[in-house]
């Protein structure tokens, strides 16, 4: 199985700073020019939220504050400039297998 | 407007058995991928089991392989999951979502997502 690292586990970040979470998979999930990586966003009492897919393609509707990057095995989600609805805990997960796994999850939270 | 219903959760003993729905509506159900998505009190997400769009392939993680079975039935827009052999590890939140159309065809990035259904296993 592919397995998924994300880092850090939580972190705080001021109204209006940039928030960095690493995503970090086993093995490469690259596949002819595709990254099969996707990031969610979930708030405590709802369904998790797609933000991206192929790493990088937001999802109608996200903030373009939010950013996604990297290739092969490891992966950024960017927050520009956080605001105070975006506290939740973020997931990546891979695609490339059959059998999909997420990361741990980070928490963000404002400092 | 794309709704999914997940339903048949509920307090089961270690050992027994559960039937879990998803009732899904304003999509074409059946060109998409499915699959169950679980999250533990406290703890992260984690991957359940896929069906294809079809209902003839599916995939499980070694966790419930044996002891889950994941289905549909594209004519009522609806998906299942039958859960035996319980343990009290299986305690969670159980989400229904949808694979993303990626261009191609469905891909496992989950666009939609039920509310979840809540599983309890326990004595």
């Amino acid at each position: 199985d592919i397995v998924m690292t994300q880092s850090p586990d939580s972190l705080a970040v001021s109204l209006g700073e940039r928030a960095t979470i690493n995503c970090k998979s086993s093995q490469s999930v690259l596949y002819s020019s595709n990254n099969y990586l996707a990031w969610y966003q979930h708030k405590p009492g709802q369904p998790p939220k797609l933000l991206f897919y192929w790493a990088s393609t937001r999802e109608s509707g996200v903030p373009d504050r939010f950013s996604g990057s990297g290739s092969g095995t490891d992966f950024t989600l960017t927050i520009s400039s956080l605001q105070a609805e975006d506290v939740a805990v973020y997931y990546c997960q891979q695609y490339y297998s059959d059998l999909v796994t997420f990361g741990g999850g980070t928490k963000v939270e404002i400092k | 407007e794309v709704q999914m219903l997940d339903s048949g959760g509920g307090l089961v003993q270690p050992g027994g058995s559960l039937r879990l729905s998803c009732a899904a509506s304003g999509f074409t159900f059946g060109i998409s991928a499915m699959s169950w998505v679980r999250q533990a009190p406290g703890k992260g997400l984690e991957w359940v089991s896929t069906v294809s769009a079809s209902g003839g392939t599916t995939h499980y993680p070694d966790s419930v392989k044996g002891r889950f079975t994941i289905s549909r039935d594209n004519s009522k827009n609806t998906l299942y999951l039958q859960m035996n052999s319980l343990r009290a590890e299986d305690t969670a939140l159980y989400y229904c979502a949808k694979g993303r159309y990626c261009g191609g065809g469905s891909c496992l990035a989950f666009d939609y997502w039920g509310q979840g259904t809540l599983v309890t296993v326990s004595s």
